[in-house]
C-alpha cells in the first residue's frame, strides 16, 4: 500500500530564511510521482512542484525545490527566502502507477508553516 | 489563468437533508476528481471520472453519496441524507488526462448540524 508520512505537524521560520519540510513515502511501484501542494486558510490546494520517480535532477520552481532522495524514499520541500505569504498548510502527495486507470493522489497529514516577521 | 470552479463555497445543512456540490473543471481537462478533506487530515479521493465515466469510486459511500458527470464536463456530487460525520471540505480537481498534475478548486466547506 502507498503511504505518505509528514512528521512535522508545525514549523516556524523567520522571514527571508530557508525552511525544509519533510516527506517520506512508501510504495512498491517503480513509476510514481511526488507532489507538494500549499493550502492557505482559504482552503484551495495550490500546486507547487512535481518530481517524477525517474527524474535524475531535483525539481525546482522559483523559490521551491524538491530534495529527492530515492534510496531513502524522501521528497523534502525546500522553500528559500521565506515570505509572510508562505504561511499555510503544506501537503506532500504521491501518485502511483502512472498510466494505470486510476491515478489518485495519496496525501500526507500536512505541515503547518508559520513565517514570522 | 484557467481555474477549477466550485459552488457553493460554504454550505450549512441539517442532518438527513440533501446537499449538492457543483464543479466545473479547467477547460479541456478530461479527468475530474472529487476529494473529501476532514479537518486536520489530507484529502482523500471519493471518485474519479475520465470524461463521463467513473474509473474509481471505491471510497465513495454509495448508500448516500452519488456523483455524475453527464456530458464529460462539469460534475455534481450529492449527499442524501447528510450525516454529522459528513462535515468536511469537499475539493474538486481536474487534470488534462489521468496521471497528469491535478489542479484544485477552492472547495466547498460543508457543516452538518
Amino acid at each position: 500500500a502507498q503511504k505518505i508520512t509528514q512528521t512535522q505537524p508545525g514549523m516556524f521560520v523567520q522571514e527571508k530564511e530557508a525552511v525544509t519540510l519533510d516527506c517520506t513515502y512508501d510504495t512498491s511501484d517503480q513509476s510514481y510521482g511526488l507532489f507538494w501542494y500549499k493550502q492557505p486558510s482559504s482552503g484551495e490546494m495550490i500546486f507547487l512542484i512535481y518530481q517524477g520517480s525517474y527524474d535524475e535532477q531535483n525539481a525546482t520552481e522559483g523559490r521551491y525545490s524538491l530534495n529527492f532522495q530515492k534510496a531513502r524514499k524522501s521528497a523534502n520541500l525546500v522553500i528559500s527566502a521565506s515570505q509572510l505569504g508562505d504561511s499555510a498548510m503544506y501537503f506532500c502527495a504521491m501518485r502511483g502507477n502512472y498510466g494505470g486507470a486510476t491515478n489518485k493522489l495519496i496525501f500526507g497529514t500536512g505541515t503547518l508553516l508559520a513565517v514570522q516577521p | 489563468e484557467a481555474e477549477v470552479a466550485q459552488s457553493p463555497r460554504y454550505k450549512i445543512t441539517e442532518k438527513s437533508q440533501a446537499v449538492a456540490f457543483w464543479c466545473d473543471p479547467i477547460s479541456g481537462h478530461a479527468t475530474l476528481y472529487w476529494y473529501r478533506q476532514i479537518l486536520g487530515q489530507g484529502p482523500e479521493l471519493l471518485v474519479q471520472f475520465q470524461d463521463e465515466s467513473v474509473v474509481d469510486d471505491s471510497q465513495l459511500p454509495k448508500d448516500r453519496f452519488s456523483a455524475e458527470r453527464l456530458k464529460g464536463v462539469d460534475s455534481t456530487l450529492k449527499i442524501q441524507p447528510a450525516e454529522l460525520g459528513d462535515s468536511a471540505m469537499y475539493l474538486c480537481a481536474s487534470s488534462l488526462m489521468s496521471g497528469e498534475t491535478q489542479y484544485f478548486g477552492p472547495g466547498t466547506r460543508l457543516l452538518v448540524l
